[in-house]
């Protein structure tokens, strides 16, 4: 059982256009998500989070997006670099004393020059 | 800081045989992670340690992984005997309990069991 979903396993965005990434989950108890981005041959490395509180949070050239009705959230990549092809993502969170993330399956994006 | 420090990089074994796995988590952290990555599942979590005690196994796939936290500054998971469907990458990740959730992550065990 999946509760944490991205449904597209690849995504090829031209650099310099906008990259959007997305997520559904499906425990609405989940009230912190992340977003990790992964290099071959490396570990995940945190990129950027977001709290049930909000439903926007920007960091440069990344933003993450919740919609907590839909249960959906999306890492919007704007302007989209070489560098930032890789593997992300998602990862969503109880905060009930519960330290366990649990994560999608990942969506490869590949930034065309 | 050298990081999360997981050995071996790779490890290639025969089924029935028996694989361990190294984690040397950042000092200071106290919680720690395991993880495994696979094509249709993946970053699922094993089993998580606060300080060295198990907190959580119930992502342990079955009575063939072990794992153990000896002390604050090491970690082993065991695969005994290994199956071909444990080729996986492992990973172990270690954060401050209680601080945010941006755990650092080590670069991974790559497991091929044939």
């Amino acid at each position: 059982d999946q509760q944490v979903k991205q449904n597209s396993p690849s995504l090829s965005v031209q650099e310099g256009r906008i990259s959007i990434l997305n997520c559904d989950y499906t425990n609405s108890m989940f009230d912190y998500f992340l977003w990790y981005k992964k290099y071959p041959a490396e570990g995940p490395t945190f990129l950027i989070s977001i709290s049930s509180i909000k439903d926007k949070n920007e960091d440069g050239r990344f933003t993450v997006f919740l919609n907590k009705s839909a249960k959906h959230l999306s890492l919007h990549i704007v302007p989209s670099q070489p560098g930032d092809s890789a593997v992300y993502f998602c990862a969503a969170v109880s905060n009930f004393g519960n330290e366990k993330l649990t994560f999608g399956t990942g969506t490869r994006l590949t930034i065309i020059p | 800081d050298a990081g999360v420090i997981q050995s071996p990089r790779h490890e290639v074994t025969e089924m029935g045989q028996e694989v361990t796995l190294r984690c040397k988590p950042i000092s200071g952290h106290n919680s720690l992670f395991w993880y495994r990555q696979t094509m249709m599942r993946g970053l699922e979590l094993l089993i998580y340690f606060n300080n060295n005690v198990p907190i959580d196994d119930s992502g342990m796939p079955e009575d063939r992984f072990s794992a153990k936290m000896p002390n604050a500054s090491f970690s082993t998971l065991k695969i005994q005997p290994s199956e071909p469907r444990d080729s996986a990458v492992y990973f172990c990740a270690s954060k401050k309990r209680d601080s945010d959730y941006g755990y650092t992550f080590g670069s991974g065990t790559r497991l091929t069991v044939v």
